[in-house]
């Protein structure tokens, strides 16, 4: 089973600019979750979808950052414009369905850093 | 959220010796919780999880327990590997809830030493 896919692996931009990340969920999950994970700390939740609807972006900085997930399977977030603080890791990550734990899988995540 | 900056908690072992893990979770309400590991570049690895209805579980070479008293989960790990090196995160979810979010606790790096 092919695992969550995530691009690209790297990117380095400078302050004010934009950038977007991609992600392809396991096939068949119908929950898919970005998260930005801080250099030395746990990853924290920033969107999450059930197929393409929003079901919680409670800590997404709604000002600058933009997820969508138009067919229920790719998902693309977006930062407009990065600031320095914006430099860390994004995981994606999926699940079958959002009530159960099954198959709960981290993507490799897209490192960026900005400078 | 919790910070620990650029300075994570730091366990270094022998191979071959058993490592504890240990974790405060932040919520007295979550009833679901998970022991990942994270390798250099990697997104989290799931390891094993345990409800708040048990407070202990094994899996192999792994046992994960849990103190609802006083918010604490540990994770033991029998004849540690260098193949074991990386960061270990706690999560912590609240299960009934209408989505299932998350929350990780601080991280612990393991270092083997062959």
């Amino acid at each position: 089973e092919a695992g969550v896919a995530q691009s690209p692996r790297y990117k380095i931009i400078e302050k004010r600019q934009s950038v977007a990340f991609w992600c392809n969920p396991i096939s068949g999950h119908a929950t898919l979750y970005w998260y930005q994970q801080i250099l030395g700390q746990g990853p924290k939740l920033l969107i999450q979808f059930q197929n393409n609807g929003v079901v919680d972006d409670s800590q997404l900085p709604k000002d600058r950052f933009s997820a969508e997930r138009l067919k229920g399977v790719d998902s693309t977030l977006k930062i407009q414009p990065a600031k320095l603080e914006d430099s860390a890791v994004y995981l994606c990550a999926s699940s079958v369905d959002w009530r159960v734990n099954y198959g709960y899988t981290f993507g490799s995540g897209t490192r960026l850093t900005v400078v | 959220g919790e910070n620990v900056g650029l300075h994570l908690p730091t366990l270094s072992v022998q191979e071959g010796d058993n490592s504890i893990i240990n974790c405060a979770y932040s919520n007295s309400a979550s009833d679901y919780f998970i022991w990942y590991k994270q390798e250099s570049g990697k997104g989290p690895q799931f390891i094993i999880d345990i409800r708040s209805n048990m407070d202990k579980r094994q899996g192999q070479r792994v046992t994960v327990l849990l103190n609802k008293t006083v918010k604490h989960l540990s994770l033991q790990i029998a004849a540690t590997q260098p193949g074991d090196s990386a960061v270990y995160f706690c999560a912590e979810t609240l299960s009934g809830g209408s989505n299932y979010k998350l929350t990780f606790g601080k991280g612990t790096l393991l270092t083997v030493n062959p």
